[in-house]
């Protein structure tokens, strides 16, 4: 089975534009999550769905940024405008139930400048 | 609120020495504990787990012991290898179930030849 896909891998963007992550989870996992990943701060939750539902977004940083589960094998994470301290590594997880293992994506590295 | 903390690291080991990484959490009630690891230029997969106190999860020569009492989670390798070099995480569920995962700061090991 294919795992947790991300696009892009990489991505370089300057100041100001636009920047949108794509997540694809595993087929029959109900839970999706967003992940940023820093030196300094470690691995924080953006935002978490359960059934394609947005359950706490408290942890996205600022109204720069948003994100999307359309349906239940696509999500988006959108970062409007993007700034220098922006740059992390964003993984996507997903999860089949309740407080079962969470599968994650290789990540989209982030570098804006 | 529930967390973890990991001790720092890096931790820099030779070849076939012991290894400690300490781990203690906050929880209200007694949550399911994990490790996950992060190999380089990848994303987090689960290494171990407990359900329950007293609960020793295992996996590839790695063991970690859920204690109540001290509320830690220390993860152990009675002999490493240059192949475990990596990033490892604790993390516990929120949200008195198993909603959201949390994650410690990770510590990074570097096994030496």
């Amino acid at each position: 089975d294919a795992g947790v896909i991300q696009s892009p891998r990489h991505e370089v963007t300057e100041m100001g534009q636009e920047v949108t992550l794509r997540c694809k989870p595993i087929s029959g996992h109900n839970s999706l999550f967003w992940y940023r990943q820093t030196m300094m701060r470690g691995l924080e939750l953006l935002i978490y769905f359960n059934n394609n539902v947005p359950i706490d977004d408290s942890g996205m940083p600022e109204d720069r940024f948003s994100a999307k589960m359309p349906n239940a094998s696509f999500s988006t994470l959108k970062i409007q405008p993007s700034e220098p301290r922006d740059s992390a590594v964003y993984f996507c997880a997903s999860r089949k139930q309740l407080g079962g293992e969470l599968f994650f994506g290789e990540g989209s590295r982030l570098t804006v400048l | 609120g529930d967390s973890v903390t990991q001790m720092e690291g890096p931790v820099t080991l030779s070849e076939e020495a012991f290894l400690t990484i300490n781990c203690t959490y906050t929880a209200t009630g007694y949550p399911s504990l994990f490790w996950y690891v992060q190999y380089p230029g990848e994303g987090l997969q689960l290494l171990l787990k407990a359900t329950k106190a007293d609960d020793k999860g295992s996996n590839k020569g790695f063991e970690a012991t859920y204690r109540k009492e001290t509320t830690s989670f220390h993860l152990e390798k009675g002999s490493v290898q240059v192949s475990d070099s990596a990033v490892y995480f604790c993390a516990l569920p929120t949200q008195g179930g198993s909603e959201k995962l949390v994650f410690g700061k990770g510590t990074k090991l570097t096994v030496n030849p």
